[in-house]
């Protein structure tokens, strides 16, 4: 079955090193989603990919940094961690037109 | 509006009782409205996802309205159980059909009491 993972599930980093995230989907989707998710604030959009060679900001990109070199992998990388960096991370991917989108089971990433 | 924004933020219903949620997104170049249900230490699961004006979806006792010209959806979840519990998302998709960023409104955290 295709699927959508993400890795690692818990990581702890300390401020000022690089980290990154990885997304990784069998789906073939040409579209995928970096969100970070905050209490109060539902999913916020960091960075978004239409296809290989393709990267958008979102509404919260400022410190992170994605690249697509493939169809399957969309990797997040926070050049310098920030403790407002704290946050639960989800890569979700999409087929386009009017089709779902489908989530990986998040990154809980702590800054400290 | 330029943003997608859900009320209420929270809800606690009795075990049996009907409910439903809005969620407000803008009109101008609307592509779909996704509707997402979210339980607690997993991902978001889609429920629909609805492109037409007066579109209307069901999934067993959980259905939903649209309307693109003034920029709302309805989800209704009728005689709720204790599994209904959970985070529902709405997202706005703007822009062509291969493309277009999904933004999320905050989410309505649903509580069904046994």
């Amino acid at each position: 079955d295709a699927e959508i993972t993400q890795s690692p599930r818990h990581k702890i980093t300390e401020t000022g090193r690089q980290v990154t995230l990885a997304c990784h989907q069998t789906w073939n989707h040409n579209n995928m989603f970096w969100y970070r998710q905050d209490l109060g604030h539902g999913l916020r959009l960091i960075h978004y990919s239409y296809g290989v060679q393709d990267t958008n900001k979102g509404e919260v990109s400022d410190g992170y940094s994605v690249s697509r070199s493939n169809t399957e992998d969309l990797p997040l990388t926070l050049e310098s961690a920030a403790s407002s960096q704290t946050s639960v991370y989800f890569c979700a991917s999409n087929g386009g037109r009017d089709t779902e989108a489908f989530f990986g089971q998040g990154t809980r990433l702590t800054v400290v | 509006i330029l943003n997608v924004e859900q009320s209420p933020q929270s809800l606690h219903v009795q075990e049996g009782d009907s409910t439903n949620f809005t969620c407000s997104f803008p009109s101008s170049n609307f592509y779909a409205l996704h509707w997402y249900r979210w339980e607690t230490a997993k991902s978001p699961e889609a429920l629909f996802v609805m492109t037409l004006n007066g579109d209307e979806k069901k999934k067993g006792r959980i259905s939903a309205t649209l309307n693109t010209k003034e920029g709302y959806s309805y989800l209704y979840i009728k005689g709720s159980q204790p599994e209904d519990s959970a985070t529902y998302l709405c997202a706005s998709k703007r822009g062509s059909s291969n493309t277009g960023k999904l933004i999320f409104g905050q989410g309505t955290t649903l509580q069904v009491k046994p």
